[in-house]
């Protein structure tokens, strides 16, 4: 079964330092892709970053990256030099080949402390 | 418009009422997505259109749920004889392009439901 798992349901860090955001997934399916997406407290999903499974290189937007390690199943990401701005919900998605829906993770709540 | 939207923004039903919510995709845009985002929670699937075909259902929680995009463009979600767990925000999706494992959904701002 396709599966995204996100073990963090909150966490806070200081503004200006590096964070890690968890995800592993689960799936059999040789194509797919993994996509991170951002939910401020307003409720829109904002598209961050998509790696490829088939991508060689980890996948980088501005200050994000993707830290995609195929054999263990993991896509965390990374936000580097967080902004107060960076406060919120951030889900871990896939998307499979054969499917059209985007599979979800329950989500990390990250909290940028002053 | 520039982006997905969703009306209304905000329903108050209460229990046994039915409900529509809408949804207007990005111009030009394929394929349309409908999901449900219970509090604290990630969003889940529950219905897929390609054009004005309904290509995948198999998340509607019930046959209450039923959903349209009679001319390709506008989607409505309706939900009838509405109960508490229906309550939730329903996010609609768009996309450009199908076929490839990469294909950027563009989400709505949601339409937040409250069942009384």
């Amino acid at each position: 079964a396709q599966k995204i798992t996100q073990t963090q349901p909150g966490m806070f860090v200081q503004e200006k330092e590096a964070v890690t955001l968890d995800c592993t997934y689960d799936t059999s399916d040789p194509s797919y892709g993994l996509f991170w997406y951002k939910q401020p407290s307003s409720g829109e999903m904002i598209f961050l970053i998509y790696q490829g499974s088939y991508d060689q290189q980890n996948a980088t937007e501005g200050r994000y990256s993707l830290n995609f390690q195929k054999a263990r199943k993991s896509a965390n990401l990374v936000i580097s030099a967080s902004q107060l701005g960076d406060s919120a919900m951030y889900f871990c998605a896939m998307r499979y080949s054969s499917a059209s829906k985007i599979i979800f993770g329950s989500g990390t709540r990250l909290s940028i402390r002053p | 418009g520039a982006g997905v939207s969703q009306s209304p923004r905000y329903k108050v039903a209460k229990r046994g009422q039915d409900v529509a919510l809408r949804c207007d995709p990005i111009s030009g845009h394929v394929s349309l997505f409908w999901y449900q985002q219970a509090l604290g929670q990630g969003p889940e699937f529950l219905t897929y259109f390609q054009n004005e075909a309904q290509l995948d259902k198999s998340g509607l929680p019930s046959d209450r749920f039923f959903a349209e995009r009679p001319e390709g463009s506008v989607s409505t979600l309706k939900i009838q004889r509405t109960q508490q767990e229906d309550s939730a925000v329903y996010l609609c999706a768009s996309s450009l392009v199908i076929g490839h494992s990469y294909n950027e959904q563009f989400f709505g701002p949601g339409t937040r439901l409250t069942v009384l």
